[in-house]
């Protein structure tokens, strides 16, 4: 079986603080795929990130970073010197050789609050 | 814009109802994807298509269909609804099946928002 989890369910931070949000992760599969979706308050999902299973190279870009670690079944987000605008709800999510046909298996998000 | 359309924007019915949600995909796009995105059970798959074929199903309701049409439009009808049937109803595309050496990115379209009274 496949499974997200984001045990952050909200965060807090002031502007130009860095914030990670966790996600880990569970299948059994070797192939399998690993995604972020921010969903702002506008209700759309957007998407961030794709990463396969066979990268374990961490990604960069602009103030976004993510750490992909195969041992620890992680895929973090990082976010440096946070922005109003970054507040939105991020969604990690898995797809994986055996899941229902190719969907996104999603984790439950983490809703990331960025005050000024 | 992530160039997938829904429509409508906003559905208020009552219980016992039947709505249809209609999705149009990116161009190129031949699968869609139906999610459903409610309080309680967060973002759930239900069903996908890819090319007019029924290609997956996850936890769709037996009062739920869709179909994907010959110009790859997708509807979703939903029947019988009760109260817990609100949701955000979320339609999605992406290139290919999904299958071989890499999964296509699905680009979501804006959803639509179901409000049953």
């Amino acid at each position: 079986a496949q499974k997200v989890t984001q045990a952050q369910t909200e965060i807090s931070v002031v502007e130009k603080e860095d914030v990670t949000l966790d996600c880990v992760y569970e299948t059994r599969d070797t192939t399998y795929y690993l995604f972020w979706y921010k969903q702002p308050p506008s209700g759309e999902l957007v998407f961030l990130i794709r990463r396969n299973s066979f990268d374990e190279q961490n990604e960069i870009s602009g103030r976004y970073s993510w750490n992909f670690q195969k041992s620890t079944s992680s895929f973090n987000f990082t976010i440096t010197a946070s922005q109003v605008v970054d507040s939105a709800v991020y969604f990690c999510a898995l797809i994986s050789n055996s899941n229902s046909g190719y969907a996104l298996n999603f984790g439950k998000g983490t809703s990331l609050l960025v005050t000024p | 814009d992530s160039g997938v359309t829904q429509t409508p924007k906003h559905l208020i019915t009552a219980t016992g109802q039947r709505v249809t949600l209609r999705c149009s995909p990116r161009s190129g796009d031949l699968s869609v994807y139906w999610y459903q995105q409610s309080l309680d059970q967060g973002l759930q798959f239900l069903i996908q298509y890819y090319n007019g074929e029924e290609r997956a199903k996850g936890n769709i309701l037996e009062r739920f269909s869709a179909q994907q049409f010959p110009d790859l439009h997708s509807e979703l009808n939903l029947s019988s609804l009760e109260l817990g049937d609100s949701a955000l109803y979320f339609c999605a595309s992406s290139v290919a099946e999904g299958g071989g050496s890499s999964y296509n990115e699905q680009f979501f379209g804006p959803g639509t928002r179901l409000t049953v009274l």
